[in-house]
């Protein structure tokens, strides 16, 4: 029953250090989202993903990087991280693409990233 | 484009107080429409959702109604409880589209 969980829930790290995020979820869903959530912002979309091995652009991908080998995990990188990557980054979730009855994503906890 | 807008916060309310929470939103299409909870230190929650026009989603009190004619879908409760305080964030997706438009976000504070 755990859904879909992020790890590290905290992490600090310093400029120009590489960085990975992850998310794991259980239900077996196609698609998976990474968005950053910002003051004044709401959340913005980083990458997405529709099934194992694909993977598209969202609104601000600069600086990230993204891999989905299996569907259940979608790991997030910064290779050199900037510190106007300090933020707060959501993994979600959803069934499938397309039709109102799928379209609702589902969240994970959250990883506060700080950048020093 | 797609894009929401969201009622600028904080708002603060006293417990049994009436909710508005404004959300005008604008699309291309024929977007759903959510509303989500962050409460705090956790992760969005979906509150609720409406899929077509005049469509009324609700939960846990909380209701929004889909108005085309405004292309608004605000946010109501008749009566805050102090356990409503939490960021409140209104969504778009376009059917196909693949992800969510966000709003900024409104905090609300319920006090005793």
């Amino acid at each position: 029953d755990a859904g879909i969980t992020q790890s590290p829930r905290y992490k600090i790290t310093e400029t120009g250090r590489q960085v990975t995020l992850m998310c794991h979820q259980t239900w077996s869903h196609s698609y998976m989202f990474w968005y950053r959530q910002d003051l004044g912002h709401g959340l913005r979309l980083i990458y997405y993903s529709a099934a194992a091995d694909i993977t598209d652009k969202g609104e601000v991908p600069d600086g990230y990087v993204v891999s989905r080998s299996k569907t259940e995990n979608f790991p997030l990188t910064l290779e050199s991280a900037t510190r106007s990557q300090t933020s707060v980054y959501f993994c979600a979730s959803r069934l499938l693409a397309g039709g109102t009855s799928t379209d609702t994503q589902y969240f994970g906890p959250g990883t506060r990233l700080t950048v020093l | 484009g797609n894009s929401v807008t969201q009622m600028e916060g904080p708002v603060t309310l006293s417990e049994e107080a009436f909710l508005t929470i404004n959300c005008t939103y604008t699309a291309t299409g024929y977007p759903s429409l959510f509303w989500y909870v962050q409460y705090p230190g956790e992760g969005l929650q979906l509150l609720l959702k409406a899929t077509k026009a005049d469509d009324k989603g609700s939960n846990k009190g909380f209701e929004a109604t889909y108005r085309k004619e405004t292309t608004s879908f605000h946010l109501e409760k008749g009566s805050v409880q102090v356990s409503d305080s939490a960021v409140y964030f209104c969504a778009l997706s376009e059917g196909g589209a693949n992800n969510l438009f966000f709003g900024t976000g409104t905090r609300l504070t319920v006090i005793p």
